[in-house]
C-alpha cells in the first residue's frame, strides 16, 4: 500500500502558481495519482488524476516523472477561493481489498 | 440537487444513544463509502460497501455499524455513542473504476 508525503502546510500570494509536491515511493506499477480539494466543513471534490507524464485540465495540471515516485499538482494564478486542503492519493480509492487512506493533505493559503 | 446527500448536516447526541447517520445518491454508483474526520488526521475509512450484499470493515469500524439499504442508501450507525465519536462524518460514492469519488456535505456530529 503505496504511502504518500506532502508538505502540511504553503503560503502563497494571489496570482501566483502553486506547486504542491507529494512524494510516492512505492507506488506500484498498477496505481494512478489522484488529487483531491476540500474547504472546511465541506467534502473532498476530485480535481485531477494521471499515470505518467502530465495531465492537465480547466483545474489544474498534474506532472509525473519517469520513475513515478513522486508528482507535483500545480495551479495557475491562485485566487482567494483556491485556500483549501489538497490531498494526494496512490492506487484507486479502492482497489479490491485495498484501503486507500486520504492523510493530512496540504494546507494551502492564498494571501491578497 | 446534490449527488450525494446526508441526513442530518449537524446532530448533538448523549452519550449511550443510539444514533443513525443517513446517506443517499444519485449517481447510480455501486459503490459507497463512509468516512471520519478529525482535526489534523485527514480522512480515516470506517466501512465501505461494493454493492448492496458485499460491506466490508474499514481501518476504524470499532463502535460503528452500518446497513446498505438499496444501491442508493447507505447508513451509518453509532450504537452506543461516546464523545470520542464526535467528528465530521463524510459519505461518498465511487464507480467500479474508482478514478472519482463523489462526497457528501458531511453531517457534524456532537457527542455529549
Amino acid at each position: 500500500l503505496a504511502k504518500t508525503t506532502q508538505p502540511i502546510s504553503m503560503d502563497s500570494y494571489e496570482g501566483q502558481e502553486v506547486n504542491i509536491t507529494c512524494s510516492h515511493n512505492n507506488i506500484a506499477t498498477n496505481d494512478y495519482i489522484t488529487w483531491y480539494q476540500q474547504f472546511p466543513s465541506q467534502g473532498p471534490r476530485f480535481i485531477i488524476q494521471g499515470y505518467k507524464t502530465k495531465v492537465t485540465n480547466e483545474v489544474a495540471s498534474l506532472f509525473i516523472p519517469a520513475d513515478r515516485k513522486s508528482s507535483t499538482l500545480s495551479l495557475p494564478r491562485v485566487s482567494l477561493s483556491d485556500t483549501a486542503v489538497y490531498y494526494c492519493l496512490v492506487g484507486a480509492l479502492l482497489r479490491g481489498y485495498q484501503k486507500v487512506t486520504f492523510g493530512t493533505g496540504t494546507k494551502l493559503q492564498v494571501i491578497p | 440537487d446534490a449527488d450525494v446527500t446526508q441526513t442530518p448536516r449537524n446532530r448533538i447526541t448523549k452519550t449511550g444513544k443510539r444514533i443513525m447517520l443517513e446517506c443517499s445518491q444519485t449517481k447510480g454508483h455501486d459503490r459507497m463509502y463512509w468516512y471520519r474526520q478529525d482535526p489534523g488526521l485527514g480522512l480515516r475509512l470506517i466501512y465501505y460497501s461494493f454493492d448492496v450484499k458485499d460491506i466490508n470493515k474499514g481501518e476504524i469500524s470499532d463502535g460503528y455499524s452500518v446497513s446498505r439499504q438499496a444501491q442508493a442508501k447507505f447508513s451509518l450507525s453509532l450504537e452506543s455513542a461516546i464523545p470520542n465519536q464526535t467528528a465530521l462524518y463524510f459519505c461518498a460514492t465511487s464507480d467500479l473504476t474508482d478514478t472519482e469519488a463523489f462526497f457528501g456535505q458531511g453531517t457534524r456530529l456532537t457527542v455529549v
